[in-house]
C-alpha cells in the first residue's frame, strides 16, 4: 500500500489561507489522491480528490505536483469550524482507504 | 437523501463477549467498508463489502466478521472481545469501490471493553 507523509500539526489564523502539504513519493499511476477531515467526535468527512490536475470545490482546492509525488490541500479562508484532523490518502482500485496520522489543524481567532 | 447511520452509538461489553454493530448505508450505495479507530490514531481498514460479498480485508483476525444485506446495510461482528478492541468503529458507504469514488462515513459506534 502506498503511503503518505504529513506534518503532525499546523496552526492558522482565522480568515487566512491554509496550505496543508502531503508527500506520496511511492504513488502509482492509477492511485487517486483523496483528502478527508475528521472533526472531534465525528466520522471522517470527504473534502476533495484528484488524479493529475488541480481540483477545486466549494470546500477547498487540491494542488497536485507535476510528478504526483506531493500535493497540497488549500483552504482559502480558514474558519474555526475548519479545525480538524486532515488526512491525505492514496486510493487504489481495491477501494480501501489507508489512513496515516494526519495533520491536526488548529485555527486561532 | 439520508446519510450513513450507525447503531448503537455507544456500547460497553466485557472481555470474552460478542458484539454486533450495525450500519445503514446511504441511499443508492452498494459498497460498505468498516474501520477501527483507536484513541489518537487514524482509522484502520477492517473489511469491505460490495453487493453482499466481502471483497477486501485488512489485517484483522477472523473473529472480526461481517455481513452485507440485500438492502446494502451491514453488520460488523466481533467475537471473543479483547481489551484492545476498545475503539471507535466507523462504517462508510460509497457508490462503488472505484478509486475515484468518495466515501461517506457514519459517526461511529464507541465500543468499550472492560
Amino acid at each position: 500500500d502506498a503511503k503518505t507523509t504529513q506534518p503532525n500539526s499546523m496552526e492558522s489564523n482565522e480568515e487566512e489561507p491554509v496550505h496543508l502539504p502531503c508527500n506520496h513519493s511511492t504513488i502509482s499511476g492509477t492511485d487517486y489522491i483523496h483528502w478527508y477531515r475528521q472533526l472531534p467526535s465525528q466520522g471522517p468527512e470527504y473534502v476533495i480528490h484528484g488524479l493529475t490536475s488541480n481540483v477545486n470545490n466549494r470546500m477547498a482546492s487540491l494542488a497536485i505536483a507535476e510528478d504526483r509525488k506531493s500535493s497540497t490541500l488549500i483552504l482559502h479562508r480558514a474558519t474555526l469550524r475548519d479545525a480538524a484532523v486532515y488526512y491525505c490518502i492514496l486510493r487504489d482500485n481495491t477501494g480501501k482507504l489507508i489512513f496515516g496520522q494526519g495533520t491536526t489543524l488548529q485555527v486561532k481567532p | 437523501e439520508t446519510g450513513v447511520t450507525q447503531s448503537p452509538t455507544h456500547l460497553i461489553k466485557t472481555r470474552g463477549q460478542q458484539v454486533t454493530l450495525r450500519c445503514s448505508s446511504q441511499s443508492g450505495h452498494n459498497t460498505v467498508s468498516w474501520y477501527q479507530q483507536a484513541l489518537g490514531q487514524g482509522p484502520q481498514f477492517i473489511f469491505q463489502y460490495y453487493r453482499e460479498e466481502e471483497n477486501g480485508r485488512g489485517n484483522f483476525p477472523p473473529r472480526f466478521s461481517g455481513l452485507q444485506f440485500p438492502n446494502y446495510s451491514s453488520e460488523l461482528n466481533v467475537n471473543a472481545l479483547e481489551l484492545d478492541d476498545s475503539a471507535l468503529y466507523l462504517c462508510a458507504s460509497s457508490s462503488s469501490y472505484a478509486e475515484n469514488e468518495k466515501l461517506f462515513f457514519g459517526s461511529g459506534t464507541q465500543l468499550s471493553v472492560l
